[in-house]
């Protein structure tokens, strides 16, 4: 079984400053991806990041970068200089199976301070 | 780009009562899913399907009937619906591993 661990349920940052959202992961599968979600207050679940367990390099999306410890099992997501539109619960997730479903946390609530 | 879609978006319904929520993804994509996001809580699975004709169950199934005749159409149906089936449902696909998994917007489901 999968299971996602997000300690935080919430955070503040300034905006403009950068702010690491913290996921660690326990699989026993060789092979899985992680991903992080972005869930606004509208509802809706935008995709941000993925990280393959074989990826080599750290996963980059534009101000979002996915800092990948695999020895530690941890996944942190980092946001580099915070928005206001960043205000949002973000979730990670890790995928595996054969069918790819995703495993959630229960998800940081973060808020960006003007 | 319709991507992926869900419908009804809101709904009301009685205990008792028979719901299907659908979905409907462009992409022909072969792996679609639901899940289930209780207030304050991260998503559960309820199922799954790898390809047209084949479906499993998820992490909380109980209660609920998916099909899968075509690629592109994952109905959910709750045969009976109860109050601890109010929650927000969304549906999702993928086209396999390594690969973006993206969400329909989801439907409010409240019962009464």
């Amino acid at each position: 079984a999968q299971k996602i661990t997000q300690t935080q349920p919430g955070m503040f940052v300034q905006e403009k400053e950068a702010v690491t959202l913290d996921c660690t992961y326990d699989t026993s599968d060789p092979s899985y991806g992680l991903f992080w979600y972005k869930q606004p207050s509208s509802g809706e679940m935008i995709f941000l990041i993925y990280q393959g367990s074989y990826d080599q390099q750290n996963a980059t999306e534009g101000r979002y970068s996915l800092n990948f410890q695999k020895a530690r099992k941890s996944a942190n997501l980092v946001i580099s200089a915070s928005q206001l539109g960043d205000s949002a619960m973000y979730f990670c997730a890790i995928e595996s199976g054969s069918a790819r479903q995703l495993t959630f946390g229960s998800g940081t609530q973060l808020t960006v301070l003007p | 780009d319709a991507g992926i879609t869900q419908s009804p978006r809101y709904k009301i319904t009685e205990t008792g009562r028979q719901v299907t929520l659908m979905c409907h993804q462009t992409w022909s994509h072969s792996y679609m899913f639901w899940y289930r996001q209780d207030l304050g809580h991260g998503l559960r699975l309820i199922y799954y399907s790898a390809a047209a004709d084949i479906t499993d169950k998820g992490e909380v199934p109980d209660g609920y009937v998916v099909s899968r005749s075509k690629t592109e159409n994952f109905p959910l149906t709750l045969e009976s619906a109860t109050r601890s089936q109010t929650s927000v449902y969304f549906c999702a696909s993928t086209s396999g591993y390594g690969n973006t998994i993206y969400f329909g917007e989801g439907s409010w489901l409240t019962v009464v």
